[in-house]
């Protein structure tokens, strides 16, 4: 299995407060990814990197924003979340534009 | 708009018989498809994938179909085994300046009856 590890697994938060989940990898792979899962719609992007500092936005990136300033972290904010962030949220890595290895995921809970 | 669909949420089928779960797209820049299997409370882990300059590609029991005048690939699982009961996900990648995004399908849960 790829070196990804995601923290926290799993989280409760209240409506309005900043959260931060964290993407830790160990492969040196280039591209790191930030999914969210829902019921009826799959896997969908919400911000990827390709190197330290470069990042931009996928399908969903409203009210999330991300910083990688290190090779091996990729770190997702919710500036002030809401209850329509409740999601599955899934980390990625990839070397190339091929194939990428997810993390175990985290449960995030918007109360 | 969807630009990968997999129109069957579902499918059950036997063990041993043949599964085969359909993926659709409409952007024609796509250029390398990749199908992943995903367990619950686990992340997704890639399964098989295939080229556009290609038609077909095997690994073991499963085999993907490139159709790419229909826009349209199949997963075949031959033979299925409970162990397949999953979610399948179809993705695809427009490789030239995607800078690496897959673009998802919604899943199609399959279910491998003993």
């Amino acid at each position: 299995d790829a070196g990804i590890t995601q923290s926290p697994r799993h989280k409760v938060t209240e409506t309005g407060t900043p959260v931060t989940l964290r993407c830790h990898q160990t492969e040196n792979h280039r591209y790191m990814y930030w999914y969210r899962q829902d019921p009826g719609h799959g896997l969908r992007l919400i911000h990827y990197s390709y190197g330290v500092k470069d990042t931009d936005k996928g399908e969903v990136s409203d009210g999330y924003s991300v910083s990688r300033s290190k090779t091996e972290d990729f770190l997702l904010t919710l500036e002030s979340a809401t209850s329509s962030q409740t999601s599955v949220y899934f980390c990625a890595i990839s070397e190339t534009e091929l194939e990428a290895f997810f993390g175990q995921g985290t449960r995030l809970t918007v109360v | 708009d969807q630009q990968v669909k997999q129109n069957s949420p579902s499918l059950s089928v036997q063990e041993g018989r043949i599964s085969i779960l359909n993926c659709d797209y409409t952007n024609s820049m796509f250029d390398y498809f990749l199908w992943y299997k995903k367990y619950p409370a686990e992340g997704p882990t890639f399964l098989i994938s295939i080229s556009s300059i290609k038609d077909k590609n095997e690994d073991g029991r499963f085999t993907v179909f490139l159709n790419k005048s229909a826009k349209h690939l199949s997963l075949h699982i031959v033979p299925s085994q409970p162990g397949d009961s999953a979610v399948y996900f179809c993705a695809a990648s427009a490789r030239e300046g995607s800078q690496g995004n897959l673009i998802f399908g919604k899943g199609t849960k399959l279910s491998v009856k003993p």
